[in-house]
């Protein structure tokens, strides 16, 4: 089946840091992959996606690239800043047609100090 | 837009209890989703819709978790009877089809405490 597995939180860095957070996947065929952000107390929102192969999505600075060979979409920033603490997840959807589930990962809690 | 609605936002009842959660998805979209989130089991997914019919309940915990959208812009999920263990975040989520990339908008969620 299909499943996606996320590095281990929380993570904590400083102001200005470079950010990875690991996101590798399984499934069959070729899926959409996503980031979707929560902001304390709030629903999740879309971050960037990627729907095939090399494929780079980004969005507030916020960059990750479709790589097929390793089935990794790793989450990436140069340098970060405070409104960046929220938690991020991973997600997959396997592109058939009527299937609009979203399989996602456990989630990754982010904090960045000042 | 508005977004997706929920309500309530918060719901304290006591064990025994029936609880009903309601949403109300972005004008025009064909897909609902309904999402339980906890610390211990992360993101969930419970039920999804597509045009008011249930495709896909096989996340629905047990007997006492129910889930109806009788029409395209309303949908409920109901438990009875609650338990302390139903304490979670419950999300609603819609999206409209048609391509593998399009995105789910959530709501805000509904806090729910069974005591």
């Amino acid at each position: 089946g299909n499943s996606v597995t996320q590095m281990e939180g929380p993570v904590t860095l400083s102001e200005e840091a470079f950010l990875t957070i690991n996101c590798t996947y399984t499934a069959t065929g070729y899926p959409s992959l996503f980031w979707y952000v929560q902001y304390p107390g709030e629903g999740l929102q879309l971050l960037l996606k990627a729907t095939k192969a090399d494929d780079k999505g980004s969005n507030k600075g916020f960059e990750a690239t479709y790589r097929k060979e390793t089935t990794s979409f790793h989450l990436e920033k140069g340098s970060v800043q405070v409104s960046d603490s929220a938690v991020y997840f991973c997600a997959l959807r396997r592109v058939d047609f009527g299937n609009e589930k979203l399989t996602f990962g456990t989630g990754t809690r982010l904090t960045i100090i000042p | 837009d508005a977004g997706v609605i929920q309500s309530p936002r918060h719901e304290v009842t006591e064990m025994g209890q029936e609880v009903t959660l309601r949403c109300k998805p972005i004008s025009g979209h064909d897909y609902l989703f309904w999402y339980r989130q906890t610390m211990m089991r992360g993101l969930e997914l419970l039920i999804y819709f597509n045009n008011n019919v249930p495709i896909d309940d096989s996340g629905m915990p047990e007997d006492r978790f129910s889930a109806k959208m009788p029409n395209a812009s309303f949908s409920t999920l109901k438990i009875q009877p609650s338990e302390p263990r139903d304490s979670a975040v419950y999300f609603c989520a819609s999206s409209i089809q048609g391509f593998s990339y399009n995105e789910q908008f959530f709501g805000p969620g509904t806090r729910l405490t069974v005591l």
